[in-house]
C-alpha cells in the first residue's frame, strides 16, 4: 500500500514563530488531508488539498502532487496550535481509504 | 447539528468480552469509517462503508466487525476483546466528492482497554 512519511516527528517553537510541516507519500494519490489533534485529543480537519495552495488565518497548505509531497505552514504559532498534526492520503489505487502519516508533535511555548 | 458522535468515551473490558461502539452522523455523508490510534503512531483504518448496506474492510480489521443498516449509524462490534484491543477508537463520516473520498469528519473518540 502507499506508505505516508511526515517530518519532523517532534518541533519545538517560541510563540510567534513560523515553522512548515511536510508529507511524503509514495505513490500518486487522488486527495490529501491535513488534521490537527489537539491535546484533548479531538482531530479537526485543516484542510483537504488534492493539489494546489490554500490558506486559512495563519495557516497554508501547499500539494505538488506530482513530486509527490505536501506542506502545511504555521505562521505567527500561538500555544494553541500545539497537539499533533497529520496528513493523510486517498491513494489511487486505494479509493475510499485513508492511510494515516504518524504525524508531527508540534509543542509552542510562551 | 451534532456532527459524528460516538458512545461510550470511555470502556473497559476483560478478556473475552464483547461489546459495541456505537457512530451516528447527522451530515447525510455516504461514507463512515473507523479507525484506531495507538501510541505514538497514525490512525489505521479497521473498515468502512461506502453508503447503506455495504462495509469493507481496512488494514486491521481482524476481530472487529461492523454492519451499515442506515445512512446515520455505522457500529463496531469487537467479537472476543483482546488486550491487543486496547486503543483509542475514532469514527469518521465524510461525503462522497466525484467518487472519492471528501474532508473527514471525526468523533471525539472511544478510549478502551482490555484486561
Amino acid at each position: 500500500g502507499i506508505q505516508v512519511e511526515q517530518s519532523p516527528p517532534d518541533l519545538i517553537l517560541q510563540e510567534g514563530a513560523n515553522s512548515t510541516l511536510r508529507c511524503n507519500f509514495s505513490d500518486s494519490v487522488n486527495n490529501l488531508q491535513w488534521f490537527h489533534q489537539n491535546p484533548w485529543g479531538q482531530l479537526i480537519n485543516l484542510f483537504y488539498i488534492p493539489s494546489g495552495t490554500k490558506q486559512n488565518g495563519r495557516l497554508s497548505a501547499t500539494t505538488v502532487a506530482t513530486e509527490r509531497y505536501s506542506l502545511l505552514y504555521i505562521s505567527s504559532s500561538q500555544t494553541t496550535d500545539s497537539g499533533v498534526y497529520f496528513c493523510a492520503v486517498e491513494g489511487a489505487g486505494s479509493a475510499r481509504q485513508l492511510t494515516f502519516g504518524s504525524g508531527t508533535q508540534l509543542t509552542v511555548l510562551p | 447539528n451534532a456532527g459524528v458522535t460516538q458512545t461510550p468515551k470511555f470502556q473497559v473490558l476483560k478478556t473475552g468480552q464483547s461489546m459495541t461502539l456505537q457512530c451516528a452522523q447527522d451530515m447525510n455523508h455516504e461514507y463512515m469509517s473507523w479507525y484506531r490510534q495507538d501510541p505514538g503512531m497514525g490512525l489505521r483504518l479497521i473498515h468502512y462503508s461506502v453508503g447503506a448496506g455495504i462495509t469493507d474492510q481496512g488494514e486491521v480489521p481482524n476481530g472487529y466487525n461492523v454492519s451499515r443498516s442506515t445512512t446515520e449509524d455505522f457500529p463496531l462490534r469487537l467479537l472476543s476483546a483482546a488486550p491487543s484491543q486496547t486503543s483509542v477508537y475514532f469514527c469518521a463520516s465524510s461525503p462522497k466528492r466525484q467518487g472519492r473520498t471528501g474532508e473527514l469528519f471525526f468523533g471525539e473518540g472511544s478510549r478502551l482497554t482490555v484486561l
